[in-house]
């Protein structure tokens, strides 16, 4: 079964930094592009990061320089090291298999597996 | 700045009704990076629908999903129970996720 769990959310402390992990089964991270989505409470849904199956990474830039996307092959897993957390970093936080176009302007075919998130909570 | 435009914020209709949820960019698309997905209470989100058209696997044929260009629109052609819920399109790309449209009991 094609499953992704994760783990790491906590009540933390601004300013304080948690690793988010994200355990893949039925399929294999290294060879799939995946990303963290956010959903901060009764609010939307906000792209977070994203790590290629080459290995490249990119973040928004609401993150960008305090978050990062890294994968171990080993363990089938994605990471998310969060850093400097903010108040407005509390969220549900969810790992995503994302495949990514094979050519620019083909067919994407969408988010297509979710895990059921893991809750970062910001506040003193 | 790309906009993800989603409307009605809410829509409230009554089992066996069709419902008709509208997302607008400004950027605008060939249809092959729009995907919408459903979101319940208390659960993740789903993948509904991607390339603006196809169904997901799984996903009943009473959704379906068109459009090009700037305008896109996911149509429920009957109500379900188990379609009340929050609806968001999302552009590949810009990575961006519209506000939502909550489908609500009448």
């Amino acid at each position: 079964e094609v499953q992704l769990v994760e783990s790491g959310g906590d009540l933390v402390q601004p300013g304080g930094s948690l690793r988010l992990s994200c355990a893949a089964s039925g399929f294999t991270v290294s060879s799939n592009s995946m990303s963290w989505v956010r959903q901060a409470p009764g609010k939307g849904l906000e792209w977070v990061s994203i790590i290629f199956s080459g290995g490249n990474t990119y973040y928004a830039d609401s993150v960008k320089g305090r978050f990062t996307i890294s994968r171990d092959n080993s363990k089938n897993t994605v990471y998310l090291q969060i850093n400097s957390l903010r108040a407005e970093d509390t969220a549900v936080y969810y790992c995503v298999r994302d495949p990514q176009p094979l050519s620019q302007g083909s067919l994407y075919y969408g988010m297509d597996v979710w895990g059921q998130g893991t809750t970062v909570t910001v506040s003193s | 700045e790309i906009v993800l435009t989603q409307s009605p914020g809410t829509l409230s209709l009554s089992p066996g009704e069709r419902a008709t949820l509208s997302c607008r960019t400004s950027q605008s698309d060939t249809g092959n990076s729009l995907a919408w997905y459903q979101q319940k209470p208390g659960q993740a989100p789903r993948l509904l629908i991607y390339g603006a058209s196809s169904r997901a696997t799984g996903i009943p044929d009473r959704f379906s999903g068109s459009g090009s260009g700037t305008d896109f629109t996911l149509t429920i052609s009957r109500l379900e129970p188990e379609d009340f819920a929050v609806y968001y399109c999302h552009q590949f790309g810009s990575s961006l996720f519209g506000g939502g449209t909550k489908v609500e009991i009448k």
